[in-house]
């Protein structure tokens, strides 16, 4: 799988959107671009993949590059609860596959 | 939705235990994972499993053995707890389609004496 870079930390005022940025350089043709976060002492939570085209879906949009070499997850209106660390993880997928979390954005959402 | 529980939040136990960790999800998922997460090492995979009693080893398997009778139970056993196995530990399911998506538990966070 390849390897993917984020910030380590970013701040958003409450109600702006929230746009966390991803490098995945390397990626294959086959891999996805998946997003997920984690709040505090809870398991990670799925928010949005994709593969090529934008996607949407009633938590984010996912902003992927024409070359695919880096992608944008976009929250439109952050929300205190919406402070957590997020990861983007790029994957081929499989029927077997392990996800491999790097160290993901801290995005911390501000009154 | 998709629902993944795991039996308890806190655990503590000592030295030496044996220790059950439970995990079942709601949605009849053939693959289940076993990770542990700790600061500054991200999520590690223990262990998972891609259909009833079959299991296969992931990244750090040693100190752990896994179970899995029924497809909705996925069960993660320590033989004899010691205190580097103290973590966050997280149970995954997921479905066969290239595109499934994983869904984790809420995790267990076991403290070992």
């Amino acid at each position: 799988d390849a390897k993917t870079t984020q910030p380590p930390s970013m701040d958003c005022a409450e109600g702006r959107a929230a746009n966390l940025p991803c490098n995945h350089s390397t990626i294959s043709g086959n891999e996805y671009v998946y997003w997920y976060r984690q709040i505090h002492s809870q398991g990670p939570q799925y928010i949005i993949h994709g593969l090529k085209n934008n996607e949407t879906n009633e938590m984010a949009s996912l902003i992927i590059t024409e070359d695919r070499k880096s992608s944008t997850l976009i929250l439109p209106h952050a929300t205190l609860r919406d402070t957590a660390v997020y990861y983007c993880i790029v994957t081929s997928g499989g029927s077997n596959y392990k996800l491999t979390f790097g160290k993901g954005t801290l995005l911390t959402v501000n009154p | 939705d998709v629902k993944v529980t795991q039996s308890s939040r806190y655990l503590v136990k000592r030295t030496g235990e044996k220790v059950f960790l439970e995990c079942v999800q709601d949605m009849d998922h053939e693959n289940m994972f076993w990770y542990r997460q700790d600061p500054g090492l991200g999520l590690r995979l223990i262990y998972f499993s891609y259909d009833v009693k079959m299991k296969e080893k992931g990244d750090i398997p040693e100190g752990y053995s896994v179970s899995r009778e029924k497809k909705e139970r996925f069960s993660l056993i320590l033989e004899s707890a010691s205190t580097n196995q103290t973590s966050m530990y997280l149970c995954a399911s997921r479905g066969t389609a290239v595109t499934d998506t994983q869904y984790f538990g809420p995790g267990t966070r076991l403290t070992v004496l």
